[in-house]
């Protein structure tokens, strides 16, 4: 069965302050995608970055950065230089293979405090 | 591009009616997807269409729910005899097909049930 743990419920940071957001999965599939999703108090949820079971190289995207980690089953993400547009909660999610829904787990709400 | 969009965007309605939502996904994205967020949940899967078949349906879709994709572009979401239990954000995304190689899904802004 698969499984998606974000420990952190909620996470406050003074601006310009890294946070890195915790995600752990469970899958018994060897092929599986992982997601993470912003959802700014908008409400909207925006795709942020996807990555396939088979490729553990880590991403950087401007002040975003991926850690994927197959051996912990993690895919940790880190805001380096936060700023307060960073508020939201963040969603991390996982598909299998032949699966066509994200499983997503519980979020972590970002605050950053000016 | 335009996003995925939904309406309405908020419903309230009182219990037992029915209400109906309309989900416009990408244009050129053939999957569509429907799920349901409650307050500080994730979302959940409903169900998922590939063009104008529904392929899954999650066990959290009851008898009073019913989805439609009729022509494999917008589809609709039909609650009937709405309880409180119904109340939530209901989100559409869609995605391409899996021969892309592209997996991730875009959501729509979502609508806002409340049942009273």
């Amino acid at each position: 069965a698969q499984k998606v743990t974000q420990a952190q419920t909620e996470i406050s940071v003074v601006e310009k302050e890294d946070v890195t957001l915790d995600c752990v999965y469970e899958t018994r599939d060897t092929t599986y995608y992982l997601f993470w999703y912003k959802q700014p108090p908008s409400g909207e949820l925006v795709f942020l970055i996807r990555r396939n079971s088979f490729d553990e190289q880590n991403e950087i995207s401007g002040r975003y950065s991926w850690n994927f980690q197959k051996s912990t089953s993690s895919f940790n993400f880190t805001i380096t230089a936060s700023q307060v547009v960073d508020s939201a909660v963040y969603f991390c999610a996982l598909s299998e293979t032949g699966a066509n829904n994200l499983f997503f787990g519980t979020g972590t709400r970002l605050t950053v405090i000016p | 591009d335009t996003g995925v969009s939904q309406d309405p965007r908020h419903k309230i309605t009182k219990r037992g009616q029915n209400v109906t939502f309309r989900c416009d996904p990408i244009s050129e994205h053939n999957r569509l997807y429907w799920y349901r967020q409650t307050l500080g949940q994730g979302p959940e899967f409903l169900t998922y269409f590939q063009n104008e078949a529904q392929l899954e349906k999650s066990r959290l879709l009851s008898d009073r729910f019913s989805a439609e994709r009729p022509k494999g572009s917008f589809s609709t979401l039909e609650i009937q005899r709405t309880e409180q239990g119904d109340s939530a954000m209901y989100l559409c995304a869609s995605s391409l097909g899996a021969t892309s190689g592209k997996y991730e899904q875009y959501f729509g802004p979502g609508t806002r049930l409340t049942v009273t």
